[in-house]
């Protein structure tokens, strides 16, 4: 089975920190990755797929990178709104899907 | 983005079928390119892809799961069910709906979840 790390478990950050979350799998996933945000009490929304494709309204200071095993999600100037906890997924695959252990993203 | 609303009973016996329904919001829930699915989160823990049933009716399930899930869809009534059974605490969780549309194996739109306790 395909394992997902997430690093750091959890961040500390102050309003217009730039915030770098990474995800490494367990076998090359190509692009086919995506990330989640998920706010206390809610539901997760999917942020970027295929690795750097941002979904539809989602604010530009999120950004996605990386392939094979290695990706990275970056939020440049972090914001209130954006305290919350961030899990990766592969997507290439109904076989692969899992989710990352998660990021938790607190206020410092 | 559509609308997904989880419904169903927030207790349920050990050994017996946890059985949730999900709503959707669009014009047709057998559109080509709609997958359906369920996504449960136990307290306090992260996520586990249950299961997604295609828009031919294909179901998708998670292996070690397999056995157990049924998802089955009404079209006209635009909506789909979860059916788990033999639940045991384990499968204590907050059970979402979720649909996946396009290449990749993500999920766009999501319910507000459910919480279902089991127990004797």
């Amino acid at each position: 089975d395909i394992q997902m790390t997430q690093s750091p478990s959890s961040v500390s950050a102050s309003v217009g920190d730039k915030v770098t979350i990474t995800c490494r799998a367990s076998q090359d996933v190509s692009n086919w990755l995506a990330w989640y945000q998920q706010k206390p009490g809610k539901a997760p929304s999917l942020l970027i797929y295929d690795a750097s494709t941002l979904q539809s309204g989602v604010p530009s200071r999120f950004s996605g990178g990386g392939s094979g095993t290695d990706f990275i999600l970056t939020i440049s100037s972090l914001q209130p709104e954006d305290f919350a906890t961030y899990y990766c997924q592969p997507t290439g695959s109904f076989s692969l899907i899992t989710f990352g252990g998660g990021t938790k993203v607190e206020i410092k | 983005q559509p609308l997904l609303q989880e419904s169903g009973p927030g207790l349920v016996k050990t050994s017996e079928t946890l059985s949730l329904t999900c709503s959707v919001s669009v014009d047709s829930i057998s559109s080509r390119g709609f997958y359906w699915g369920w996504i449960r989160q136990p307290p306090g823990k992260g996520l586990e892809w249950i299961g997604s049933v295609s828009y031919t009716g294909f179901l998708y399930s998670k292996p070690s799961l397999e056995s157990r899930v049924t998802i089955s869809v009404d079209s006209p009534k635009k909506k789909f069910t979860l059916r788990l059974t033999s639940v045991t605490a384990a499968d204590t969780a907050v059970y979402y709906c979720a649909r996946r549309f396009g290449s990749g194996w993500h999920f766009d739109s999501w319910g507000q979840g459910i919480l279902v306790t089991v127990s004797s």
